[in-house]
């Protein structure tokens, strides 16, 4: 699987939008991007993903780049609840691989 | 989405012991579960794959004898540390993935976790 480069920590004003970046330079034609977050002292819940097209959903959006290269996860309206680390993960999809988890980032939002 | 759910939240045991995690997904059926384990202020590690009806697959480093994994069913995984020693305190998350879901909706899901203290 492609590894993926984010930066350790982010700040974010609450209400404000949070754009996470992460880089896959590596990332070949068939792997997906996901994207998760933990909360401390919980699983690992799930995001969004995408293969080449922007994805939205009711908790993110995601963009990816046209050379699919680097992606951004868009929380629109940050809230304290929030607080996380994100975790981008570019995987093959197939039923027996297992998601690898990097150091991801760590998204600090505040009042 | 779908539900994971790990049991129990919490366990605290004596050094020799041995302890038992279960992982169930509750709405949904899946051919593989995946265990990890995560130490304080790192990532998620994953330790191994378990598959329904045959042996798991290890992580190179991680015992297989020492972490013992039972794939019986399609919604049930269990994770047992034999004897355990102070340097196994951690927590353990399992994950699933619905085997129905193809393609783009092949989702991997989690467990809240389970904090092992061994005294």
């Amino acid at each position: 699987d492609a590894k993926t480069t984010q930066p350790p920590s982010m700040d974010c004003a609450e209400g404000r939008a949070a754009n996470l970046p992460c880089n896959h330079s590596t990332i070949s034609g068939n792997e997906y991007v996901y994207w998760y977050r933990q909360i401390h002292s919980q699983g690992p819940q799930y995001i969004i993903h995408g293969l080449k097209n922007n994805e939205t959903n009711e908790m993110a959006s995601l963009i990816i780049t046209e050379d699919r290269k680097s992606s951004t996860l868009i929380l629109p309206h940050a809230t304290l609840r929030d607080t996380a680390v994100y975790y981008c993960i570019v995987r093959l999809n197939q039923a027996g691989t297992a998601l690898i988890f990097g150091k991801g980032t760590t998204l600090s939002v505040s009042s | 989405g779908a539900v994971v759910s790990q049991h129990p939240s919490r366990v605290i045991c004596k050094s020799g012991t041995s302890v038992k995690i279960e992982c169930r997904s509750l709405d949904f059926q899946a051919t593989t579960m995946f265990w990890y384990r995560q130490f304080p202020k790192q990532s998620l590690m994953l330790m191994a794959t378990s598959n329904e009806g045959s042996k798991a697959t290890y992580e190179q480093g991680v015992e297989k004898d020492k972490f013992l994994i039972n794939h019986a069913s399609l919604t049930l995984s269990t994770l047992t540390v034999t004897s355990a020693h102070p340097e196994d305190s951690s927590f353990y998350i399992c994950s699933a993935r619905d085997r129905l879901a193809g393609g783009a909706k092949n989702i991997q899901y989690f467990g809240a976790g389970t904090r092992l203290s061994v005294l």
